[in-house]
């Protein structure tokens, strides 16, 4: 079945540091990918998405690209700050699985000033 | 335009005691959904409608129902509180086939069985 594991936390990181969280997935079909973010208290929200290989996604200086031969969507952004901390989730949706979406455990970003 | 609202926001039940999670979406979406967010678990399907007139289990139904009460609405049951449901509910509405599926979420209900 389809699956997706993240990097697991917590991240620490300092302000203006180079973010990384490792994502990869196993799907039978193409999926679309995507990485969500949650904010303390609050629910999921769309931070970006890629629909088919070598697709990149970008959003709010975030980014993430479609690696079909390493099934990988690992997610990046070049200077991190404080207002980035949050919880980050990658996603999976794959018509063969009824267009339900599969969710990674989340991995939690701690960015210091 | 307010997107999925759930309520309520907070709530603390006695083992054995029933209660409804109300969520409404308002963005004409056909297909919606409650999952459950446990630490380390991170988010799991508990059921789904993926149009209205129609619910389907998830990965984890046990002990919940649902009721797509319209386009609009979709209700989460539990009959019987256990602690092992203590946790953080979020409902989501998404179009199939368009946006990719991008998922909508609530703003959560968060649970507390004693």
């Amino acid at each position: 079945g389809n699956s997706v594991t993240q990097m697991e936390g917590p991240v620490t990181l300092s302000e203006e540091a180079f973010l990384t969280i490792n994502c990869t997935y196993t799907a039978t079909g193409y999926p679309s990918l995507f990485w969500y973010v949650q904010y303390p208290g609050e629910g999921l929200q769309l931070l970006l998405k890629a629909t088919k290989a070598d697709d990149k996604g970008s959003n709010k200086g975030f980014e993430a690209t479609y690696r079909k031969e390493t099934t990988s969507f690992h997610l990046e952004k070049g200077s991190v700050q404080v207002s980035d901390s949050a919880v980050y989730f990658c996603a999976l949706s794959d018509r063969t699985g009824g267009f339900k979406t599969i969710f990674g455990a989340g991995t939690r970003l701690f960015v210091k000033a | 335009n307010a997107g999925v609202t759930q309520t309520p926001k907070f709530q603390v039940l006695k083992t054995g005691q029933s209660m409804t999670l109300q969520c409404a979406q308002d963005m004409n979406h056909n297909s919606m959904y409650w999952y459950r967010q446990d630490p380390g678990m991170g988010l799991r399907l508990i059921y789904y409608s993926a149009s209205e007139g129609t619910t389907d289990k998830g990965e984890v139904p046990n002990g919940y129902n649902v009721s797509r009460l319209n386009k609009r609405e979709f209700s989460l049951r539990l009959e019987s509180a256990a602690p092992s449901q203590t946790s953080v509910y979020f409902c989501a509405s998404s179009e199939p086939g368009l946006s990719q599926e991008t998922q909508y979420f609530g703003p959560g209900t968060r649970l507390l069985v004693l």
